[in-house]
C-alpha cells in the first residue's frame, strides 16, 4: 500500500499544551500537506511543505519534513479546544497521485 | 468565492436501493474528485475527473458505482444497488490547475447510511 501512515492514531492533551503528530511515507514526494477535519465536516487544508523545504510555519502550526527519513511532523502550539479534530497528511508522489494517511484524532481537554 | 457544494448532506436508505450525490466544485476548477471516507479512516479516492474526462477510476466499484461530469462543471455519483458496506461519507473535492500540485478544496460531504 502507498498509504501514508500517521501516529499516534489518537492524542488527548490539556488545553494550552503542544500537540505533535507524525506522518511517514514510502515513496518520493513532490510536496506534503496537512489537513484538518472537524467531526462531521469536510477536510480543510492547513499547510503545504515542498520536498526541498525542511520547515514551515503558519500561525500556531509548525511543519517539518525529513525526506531522508520519509517523515513529516505537525506541531500545534498552545492548543485550544477548537483544535479538537482529526488531522491528515497527504502527499503528492512522483506519479502525481495524492496519497492520504489514516489520520490522527486530536482531543483537547479544557 | 463560493466553496464546494454537496448535497444531500445526509441520506439513509435500505440495502439494494439506489442513491445519488451531487457536487458543484469551485468555479474554474478543472479537477474534481470523489472520495469515500469510512469512519476512522482517511479518504479513499473513487474517481478523478479532469474537466469532463475521467483521469482515474481504478478504485471505483464499477458494478455498482457510477459517476459523471457531463459539462465539466458539476458531477453526480450514483450507487445502485447499495450494500451495507457502502455506509460512509462521500466527499467531493476540487482543485485548480494553476500553481501545480496544490491543495484540494473539499465540500462538507454526504453521509450515507445503508440499513
Amino acid at each position: 500500500s502507498q498509504q501514508g501512515e500517521e501516529d499516534p492514531q489518537a492524542l488527548s492533551i490539556q488545553e494550552g499544551e503542544n500537540a505533535t503528530m507524525n506522518c511517514s511515507y514510502k515513496t518520493s514526494i513532490n510536496n506534503l500537506q496537512w489537513y484538518r477535519q472537524n467531526s462531521g465536516r469536510g477536510l480543510v487544508h492547513l499547510i503545504l511543505i515542498r520536498s526541498n523545504e525542511r520547515e514551515k510555519h503558519s500561525g500556531r502550526l509548525r511543519v517539518t519534513l525529513d525526506t531522508s527519513k520519509k517523515s513529516s511532523s505537525l506541531l500545534i502550539t498552545a492548543s485550544r479546544a477548537a483544535d479538537t479534530a482529526s488531522y491528515f497528511c497527504a502527499l503528492w508522489d512522483s506519479n502525481y497521485q495524492l496519497i492520504w494517511g489514516a489520520g490522527t484524532k486530536l482531543i483537547i481537554k479544557p | 468565492e463560493a466553496g464546494v457544494a454537496q448535497s444531500p448532506r445526509y441520506k439513509i436508505i435500505e440495502k439494494r436501493q439506489s442513491v445519488a450525490f451531487w457536487c458543484n466544485p469551485i468555479s474554474g476548477h478543472a479537477t474534481l474528485y470523489w472520495y469515500q471516507q469510512i469512519l476512522g479512516q482517511g479518504p479513499k479516492l473513487l474517481i478523478q475527473f479532469q474537466n469532463n474526462g475521467v483521469v482515474d477510476d481504478s478504485q471505483l466499484p464499477k458494478d455498482r458505482f457510477s459517476a459523471e461530469r457531463l459539462k465539466g462543471v458539476d458531477s453526480t455519483l450514483k450507487i445502485q444497488p447499495a450494500k451495507l458496506e457502502d455506509s460512509a461519507v462521500y466527499l467531493c473535492a476540487s482543485r485548480g490547475l494553476a500553481g501545480g500540485l496544490r491543495e484540494l478544496f473539499f465540500g462538507e460531504g454526504s453521509r450515507l447510511t445503508v440499513l
